[in-house]
């Protein structure tokens, strides 16, 4: 399976401000997704990652509040606006569609944000 | 809305006995289930695939699948303690769907 980065892998940050988290694969896949954990929860889809067209996202989740950026088939950004604690949660990144083309997909370690 | 829906747990079992963890599905199109493990602070590993009725077996490791009753189950032989962590039934419903996953415990 391919080998998925992210950064930050945690971070802190005040209300009102900004996070930009980052997904790094060593291939290329086909489809990217962003997902958030919030503790004790099972895993909630924010949006798929399109490469070079919008992002596709989730009801209850918008693109003002959570700008999605894909710019080749390796490489994607989620940013939080504007954040509350509300938003402290786990970010996961999640591939599918590598090289064996399937439906399977990897998840990366994780960033988790706490939001003071 | 499509679900699916884990025993909710926690599953206890001692060191060697066999995990039974179950996954009901409410959609019957549904093609592709997984099954991830996640330990605590981790994030999810996908341990099994199956996409066709019966079993399929990887090491200690066997999935059923049952599309007429909707059902998938992971079964865990010769448990460990390694094992001890939280189980996630994943169906794809056009995108993938979870559910609220099953904490297994595995005591020495």
């Amino acid at each position: 399976s391919a080998v998925i980065s992210q950064k930050p892998s945690r971070d802190i940050c005040q209300r009102g401000t900004s996070l930009t988290i980052q997904c790094q694969v060593d291939s290329q896949v086909t489809m990217m997704f962003w997902y958030r954990q919030q503790p004790g929860q099972s895993l909630t889809l924010i949006a798929t990652a399109n490469q070079g067209s919008e992002a596709t996202y989730e009801s209850g989740f918008v693109i003002d509040k959570f700008p999605i950026s894909r710019p080749n088939l390796t490489f994607s950004t989620l940013t939080v606006s504007n954040m509350s604690p509300e938003d402290s949660s786990i970010y996961l990144c999640s591939v599918a569609g590598g090289d064996r083309g399937s439906y399977e997909q990897y998840f990366g370690p994780g960033t988790r944000l706490t939001v003071t | 809305q499509k679900e699916v829906e884990q025993n909710s747990g926690p599953l206890s079992v001692p060191e060697g006995a066999i995990a039974s963890l179950n996954c009901t599905y409410s959609d019957r199109v549904s093609q592709s289930f997984f099954w991830y493990r996640q330990y605590s602070g981790k994030s999810p590993e996908l341990i099994m695939s199956i996409y066709s009725n019966g079993d399929k077996e990887d090491g200690r490791f066997t999935a059923q699948l049952n599309k007429a009753s909707q059902y998938v189950s992971l079964l865990i032989r010769d448990s460990q303690p390694s094992d001890s962590a939280t189980y996630l039934c994943a169906v794809i419903y056009g995108k993938l769907t979870f559910g609220q996953g099953t904490i297994l415990t595995v005591h020495p």
